[in-house]
């Protein structure tokens, strides 16, 4: 049973702009956030998470937005880069599971 | 990879016989994670230990069983292997629950 749905599968975008990914919760339970980022052939690093107290994190190039209400988050690459390319996925846990609901992934490519 | 190892890196296998994969940490950290990755569907938990001989199933476990008898290995067998099993197997291993989860390289499984 998937509970966190994350889109899109695939994005292009052009070296310089604004790489969006979206990822949707059902379980208000949940209480970490992390997306991670995959290289091909490379296991997932985890790049940036945030919980449900803050609606936004920034880190270097990389924000979370976080929607509570709508039970949302999505992660923003500004001023994206070749070296961006990568998979990514979203990820949610809730305390005492000790286990992460992974996303499908998105597959982001940057023109140079 | 944070100090993660697995191996085999490649397996090629027949339908029917068993296989065993062995993740091995140098970080001494409490829980660990075996999660099997295919397109569409991301990332999903296998099996998750959570101390020596603690171990839980995750969403995916049927024709796998794990073992951890000490804190720096955790190994995943597949009985009698099925071709919806080739895959690409991640081991992860986090310190504390709701934290970062580090994974390792990953093996890819083949199945004929």
């Amino acid at each position: 049973q998937q509970q966190v749905k994350q889109s899109p599968q695939s994005l292009i975008v052009q070296k310089g702009g604004i790489s969006i990914i979206n990822c949707a919760y059902e379980n208000t339970a949940f209480d970490y956030f992390p997306w991670y980022q995959q290289f091909p052939g490379k296991g997932p690093a985890l790049l940036i998470a945030i919980r449900p107290d803050v609606s936004e994190k920034k880190e270097g190039r990389f924000t979370i937005s976080f929607n509570k209400s709508a039970k949302q988050f999505s992660l923003h690459i500004m001023d994206s880069q070749p070296g961006d390319s990568a998979t990514y996925f979203c990820a949610a846990s809730k305390a005492g599971t000790y286990k992460y609901i992974f996303g499908t992934g998105t597959r982001l490519k940057v023109l140079a | 990879d944070a100090g993660i190892t697995q191996s085999p890196r490649h397996k090629v296998t027949e339908t029917g016989t068993p296989v065993t994969l062995r993740c091995h940490q140098t970080e001494n950290h409490r829980y660990m994670y075996w999660y099997r990755q295919d397109p569409g569907h991301g990332l999903r938990l296998i099996h998750y230990s959570y101390g020596v001989k603690d171990t839980d199933k995750g969403e995916v476990s049927d024709g796998y069983s794990v073992s951890r008898s000490k804190t720096e290995d955790f190994l995943l067998t597949l009985e009698s292997a099925t071709s919806s099993q080739t895959s690409v197997y991640f081991c992860a291993i986090s310190e504390r629950e709701l934290e970062t989860q580090y994974f390792g390289p990953g093996t890819r499984l083949l199945v004929l």
